[in-house]
């Protein structure tokens, strides 16, 4: 079945604790990226991803680090979180022969 | 720049009532255009897409065409039911390019 795996799913954390979300796929994407959800807001583009070891900025990088060493994973990581980026995180792979995006259930963060 | 507008929700309607959620955009070229739903607790999904002008997309009852005239992608659905209810975002793409959201529009459907 074709999954785009993230963990953790809900995440309690404090300002400046450092934490890593996790992102797996198995259907052997090319393309990953980020998303934050905030009411409002609707979905917007964080980093994405375009191959291993390639990574550029989206429209709200500020805060956040990615990495692509290998194809199937693409973690997030926030050095020093802040209030500002409570939100609902959303991994997502995408077929560029069709242009359809995979996502994957949700992270949802909350730093006090 | 390239953006999507849609109504503002939350979009109230009784089983078996006519559903039209509105989409507009503004763009420098010819993007694809997409719906897609995300149910409680979920991730988005794709609902529906459409490449060119005048396609029509459809799934599971759902419609949208791409007019290139007015700059819309309305989606419609002749009679919804309760697990319809979720929340339904438009979105355009070019090729490769990262597909820009619409804020999203909150459909409730009662029995």
């Amino acid at each position: 079945e074709a999954q785009v795996t993230q963990n953790p799913r809900y995440l309690i954390t404090v300002t400046g604790k450092k934490l890593t979300v996790t992102c797996s796929q198995n259907m052997n994407h090319e393309y990953m990226s980020w998303y934050r959800q905030d009411p409002g807001l609707g979905l917007r583009q964080i980093y994405y991803s375009m191959n291993v070891e390639v990574t550029d900025k989206g429209d709200v990088p500020e805060g956040y680090k990615v990495s692509r060493k290998e194809k199937r994973n693409f973690p997030l990581i926030l050095e020093s979180p802040s209030p500002n980026q409570t939100s609902l995180y959303f991994c997502a792979t995408r077929d560029l022969g069709t242009g359809e995006l995979f996502f994957g259930e949700g992270s949802r963060l909350t730093v006090l | 720049g390239d953006s999507v507008t849609q109504m503002e929700g939350p979009v109230t309607l009784s089983e078996e009532a006519f559903l039209t959620i509105n989409c507009t955009y503004t763009a420098t070229g010819y993007p694809s255009l997409f719906w897609y739903v995300q149910y409680p607790g979920e991730g988005l999904q794709l609902l529906l897409k459409a490449t060119k002008a005048d396609d029509k997309g459809s799934n599971k009852g759902f419609e949208a065409t791409y007019r290139k005239e007015t700059t819309s992608f309305h989606l419609e659905k002749g009679s919804v039911q309760v697990s319809d209810s979720a929340v339904y975002f438009c979105a355009l793409s070019y090729n490769t390019d990262k597909l820009i959201f619409g804020t999203g529009t909150r459909l409730q459907v009662f029995p």
